[in-house]
């Protein structure tokens, strides 16, 4: 089946500093690539669609400033978190759809965030 | 998008049970898929059913589909401790719109 590797699997930062997510679909091009963001118990919450070549759409209520997005190729996606804060702290995860079978999604492991 | 929403919210059964999570959804779909999760990692694709499909098995797994009243229903037959993870539904209308989630159901298979 078709991976998505995504990188940092856990990050502890101090408050104040930035942090890169990277997330790569390893044996297919994906245009499209979503980010999530998960608390404890509860469902994953769409921040983004990330897209090749151009900008990302936040979902309403996310800072686009605050979470850059850049898919600068049909492999790669990256999230990174700026200046970040305790609240920030949360579970991430990427998800990409691949170009030539774009019915089904498939998810990195998630990368747990502690702002400290 | 549109979002599915699970239930029940949480199912705690033995090991060899069946468990039986629901789905419902709002607007006219392409494809139907469920993911399952495991605590603290990513989602994991379990299977796919079409708007023109009924029923799907795969494995344990078996999904049906009613489009006339917007459900789904997947069963876990034989229900093992592995089993022990939240699923979600994830209605679909196709291409690259994007998806999202309910809370799901936790399942707990208890040894």
């Amino acid at each position: 089946g078709a991976v998505v590797s995504q990188h940092p699997s856990w990050v502890i930062c101090k408050s104040g500093t930035s942090v890169k997510i990277e997330c790569r679909s390893l044996d297919f091009q994906a245009t499209t690539m979503f980010w999530y963001r998960q608390f404890p118990k509860q469902s994953l919450m769409l921040m983004a669609t990330s897209n090749e070549g151009s900008k990302a759409t936040y979902e309403q209520g996310v800072e686009k400033d605050k979470f850059l997005i850049n898919h600068a190729s049909l492999t790669l996606s990256t999230l990174t978190v700026t200046s970040a804060h305790p609240e920030d702290s949360s579970f991430y995860i990427c998800s990409a759809i691949p170009m030539l079978a774009n019915e089904k999604l498939f998810f990195g492991s998630g990368t747990q965030l502690s702002v400290l | 998008s549109q979002q599915g929403e699970e239930d029940p919210q949480a199912l705690s059964i033995q090991e060899g049970e069946n468990a039986t999570m629901n789905c419902s959804y709002k607007t006219s779909i392409n494809n139907l898929q469920w993911y399952r999760q495991n605590s603290g990692r990513g989602l994991v694709h379990l299977i796919l059913i079409r708007s023109n499909e009924r029923e799907k098995h795969s494995g344990r797994l078996r999904v049906t589909l009613d489009t006339s009243k917007k459900s789904s229903s997947l069963l876990i037959t034989a229900s093992r401790a592995a089993d022990t993870a939240s699923y979600f539904c994830a209605p679909h209308s196709g291409g690259y719109q994007k998806v999202t989630f309910g809370i799901g159901t936790k399942l707990q298979v208890i040894p």
